[in-house]
Parts: C-alpha cells; structure tokens; sequence
C-alpha cells in the first residue's frame, strides 16, 4: 500500500533552469496539494488540484510557477527560470476527497538547491 | 485570512518530561485541526486529528491534544517524552467546507535529551 511517492528527492538547478517535481497521489486519491516550506518557516500551500483541474492556485507565485494534474500520471509541478529563491522544500499532499472532513497523507517532499 | 500561531519555536526537554505545545488559531467558523510530526530527514506523518466529538484526541505514540473552542486552541500534550520524539511538530487547521489547503503554523522545533 504505497503512500505519496515523490521524485526526485533531491534536485539541483542552475539559475534560470527549468525545475520539474513529479507527485503520484496514494492509492484512491484523486485531490493533490503542493506545498512548499522555506527554512525555518511552516509549510505554505501553493496550489490544489484534481484530475485535469486546477482547483485552487491561489497560493502559487503569479510567475514561473505552474502546476498540472493529467488524466493518467503524476502530477507536475513546474518551475520556470529558477532563482536562488526557490530553494526550498517542497511537499505533496494527497487526499480522498477535498471537501468536509478528510485528511492529507504527505509524502516525502522534493529538496530543491538553486545554485 | 485565516492563520495558525505556534507559541514556542524551540523546546529543549530531558527524557521522561511532560511536554505541551501551544496552537491557536484565527477562523470564526467550525474547522477541522490537526498535528503533524516530522522527524529529522522524513516526511510529514499525521499525529492526530480533531473533526468533532470529543474534544480530548489521543493520537499516536501516546501524543493527545485538546481542542478549546473558546480560546481557538488546540495544544498537543505528552505526559512523558522520549528521545525518539526529538522532531520538528506542525499544528494545521482547515475551514470545515471549504475546499482544499491546510494552513499550517511555523512549527515547533522539539529536542529530547536523553
């Protein structure tokens, strides 16, 4: 019974590379969530999707940030032109359905280095 | 906005300890709340959730918290730590009905000496 798998665990860009986290929701789940955690800092939500929908984005930078959930795969979240900013942890939830009560199971994160 | 204050950024307690951990959060309507650990160099795992009911929650690994809906707190508890539970401890709320993120505090850096 595979939690949230995330991948890569680690990754490392140049300044002005592209970054792509990928994020495969447990068994069942069809609500993903991103966050991201600066250091010494709590997790900030970025965006939450269903499949094929963006459902809400309002926690996402205006620029260089944007997120899919496709029909089939993994949910992507990209980031374009990267600064040294965007270092940072970044977590993906995901959860049975979005509304009412329910929880979000995480999983391991992606660490992402800007150098 | 909602927002979720956690009052002690770093605790330093001795095996065997009592330990407490102050959440208070900002949402006039009925929430859902929940604590989260991470241990050094692992993902968030839940601890424990309040939906409604019973406002005492007992959680894993002998962690409980209570809910006090007049203080908008929900303050996680153990009677006794051990080292193992050195980790970083998250407080979460979300708005009951509403969709999606949970709005998460800075976190509570907790340090078990052995």
């Amino acid at each position: 019974n595979a939690g949230v798998m995330q991948n890569p665990r680690h990754l490392v860009r140049r300044r002005g590379q592209e970054a792509r986290l990928r994020c495969s929701p447990m068994k069942g789940h069809s609500h993903v969530y991103w966050y991201r955690q600066l250091p010494e800092e709590g997790l900030k939500f970025m965006v939450y999707l269903q499949k094929e929908n963006i459902i809400d984005e309002s926690g996402m930078p205006k620029e260089r940030f944007s997120a899919e959930f496709p029909k089939e795969g993994p949910s992507i979240l990209r980031i374009q032109q990267v600064v040294r900013g965007d270092s940072a942890a970044y977590f993906c939830a995901s959860s049975r359905t979005g509304t009412g009560v329910y929880e979000q199971y995480f999983g391991p994160g992606t660490r992402l280095t800007v150098t | 906005a909602q927002s979720v204050s956690q009052h002690n950024h770093h605790v330093i307690l001795s095996e065997a300890a009592s330990l407490e951990l102050g959440c208070n959060y900002s949402y006039g309507g009925t929430v859902n709340l929940f604590w989260y650990v991470q241990y050094p160099g692992q993902h968030l795992q839940l601890l424990l959730k309040y939906f409604s009911g019973d406002p005492l929650v007992k959680g894993i690994k002998g962690f409980e918290a209570e809910f006090i809906k007049s203080k908008f707190s929900f303050n996680l508890r153990k009677p006794s730590v051990q080292w193992s539970d050195t980790a970083e401890y998250f407080c979460a709320v979300n708005a009951r009905g509403s969709q999606g993120n949970l709005i998460f505090g800075k976190g509570t850096k907790l340090s078990v000496k052995p």
